[in-house]
């Protein structure tokens, strides 16, 4: 069974930074393409960052653009979030999320449990 | 980067069907083939109920169906069921930001 796990959340002040982590298993990881989801509190998703099987081609919403960046670890399964300059506006649940094959924007098939995110003084 | 457009909330008993609408653009829907449905209950993670427009993910249910005309998706749901009572959200490709969810329609058996 093809498993996606996240961790890393927390309190944050604003400003601040975060690293959020993906565990992936039952699946050849670097086979697909991974995203970021996020979910503020009661809003809808809100897609934020994807990345290739490979790891070399990424995209970023406008309103994460230069503050997070997304990267892979293929030897270990992991998918990672590193979220800079953090804002109140960024405070949500982030979802982990596989692709359906090699791009992200063909259907997300597998979610994680999601780690929260607050940022707040 | 505006959200695809849903409604709100929709609502139908038992045994109908009921249909969902996504409105985008020719930037993502209306030019694209890549667009999805969740189904997200209270509390838990989304799940992928269609893509590609109308496929749907083994072991869901044939009670989902899909379509597309021009700018506008839909997802029907026929035959409700209470435990349809969920959030569903579409998403499509996007041209400027590669992938766009709408906000989100609530769902109520009644």
């Amino acid at each position: 069974e093809v498993q996606v796990l996240e961790s890393g959340g927390g309190l944050v002040q604003p400003g601040g930074s975060l690293r959020l982590s993906c565990a992936a298993s039952g699946l050849i990881f670097s086979s697909y393409a991974m995203s970021w989801v996020r979910q503020a509190p009661g809003k809808g998703l809100e897609w934020v960052s994807g990345i290739s099987g490979s790891g070399d081609s990424t995209n970023y919403a406008d309103s994460v653009k230069g503050r997070f960046t997304i990267s892979r670890d293929n030897s270990k399964n992991v998918l990672y979030l590193q979220m800079n300059s953090l804002r109140a506006e960024d405070t949500a649940v982030y979802y982990c999320a596989k692709g359906r094959g090699s791009s992200w924007y063909k259907g997300l098939d597998v979610w994680g449990q999601g780690t929260t995110v607050t940022v707040s003084s | 980067q505006s959200a695809l457009t849903q409604p709100a909330s929709v609502s139908g008993s038992p045994g109908q069907s009921i249909t969902i609408s996504c409105t985008g653009t020719s930037s993502d829907i209306g030019n694209y083939k890549y667009v999805s449905w969740y189904q997200q209950n209270p509390g838990k993670a989304p799940k992928l109920i269609i893509y590609d427009i109308s496929e749907r993910p083994s072991g869901v249910s044939n009670r989902f169906s899909a379509s597309k005309s021009g700018n506008t998706a839909s997802l029907t749901i026929s035959g409700l069921q209470a435990d349809d009572e969920a959030d569903y959200f579409c998403s499509s490709y996007s041209r400027s930001t590669t992938l766009l969810f709408g906000g989100g329609t609530k769902l109520t058996v009644l």
